[in-house]
């Protein structure tokens, strides 16, 4: 079956700048996050979403960040205001209810110049 | 602070040896344990999932969990060139939660 999709692949957008980033998780899977990593680092954690609702957001750096998954389908992660540091791969993942697999998107590289 | 620690690397091994890569982990409530590969420019790819003490084995692959230690590792049995990549160690507390990464070991497997 298909796998957790990522779009776009890459963004390169100026600095202050709005970038929306979406994902569509595996058909199925009502668990949703999102993470974000530099080079030579681990993914960090973003949002995490249980249905529609953000379970945990404890992980968003500011308030430029925010994320949204209305219909507990595809989730949107919005940055506004960009700025050079937020140049990373920002990774989707999502997971059965109740299960900790979680499976990644391929990810969107974003680089702000 | 919650931290997931591996070593770096690279770690380098020959052909169809053994290669071992190593974790361990602050949090003593975590309950999952999970290895990722990630080649260079891709995405993490679930490889290992392990809940319970001792080992488990899959293929080439046997990750080993010790909470006692705080510790959790894989053994990739018979290494090939194509398991040359990163492989990121992830723990989390429960069902459902965010998973919190090491910085990931290098392998690099030479003919």
């Amino acid at each position: 079956g298909a796998g957790v999709s990522q779009t776009p692949s890459n963004k390169v957008t100026e600095k202050g700048k709005y970038v929306e980033l979406r994902c569509d998780p595996i058909s199925g899977h009502t668990a949703l996050y999102w993470y974000r990593q530099s080079l030579g680092q681990g993914p960090e954690f973003l949002i995490y979403f249980q249905g529609t609702g953000a379970a945990d957001d404890s992980g968003l750096p500011n308030d430029r960040f925010f994320a949204v998954r209305p219909e507990g389908s595809v989730s949107t992660l919005k940055i506004q205001r960009t700025e050079r540091g937020d140049s990373a791969v920002y990774l989707c993942a999502s997971s059965l209810a109740g299960l900790n697999e979680q499976f990644f998107g391929p990810g969107t590289r974003l680089t702000v110049l | 602070q919650k931290e997931v620690e591996q070593n770096s690397g690279p770690l380098s091994v020959p052909e169809g040896a053994i290669a071992s890569l190593n974790c361990t982990y602050s949090d003593r409530v975590s309950q999952s344990f999970f290895w990722y590969r990630q080649y260079s420019g891709k995405s993490p790819e679930l490889i290992m999932s392990i809940y319970s003490n001792g080992d488990k084995e899959d293929g080439r692959f046997t990750a080993q969990l010790n909470k006692a230690s705080q510790y959790v590792s894989l053994l990739i049995r018979d290494s090939q060139p194509s398991d040359s990549a990163t492989y990121l160690c992830a723990v989390n507390p429960n069902s459902g939660y965010a998973l919190n990464f090491g910085k990931g070991t290098s392998l690099l497997v030479t003919p």
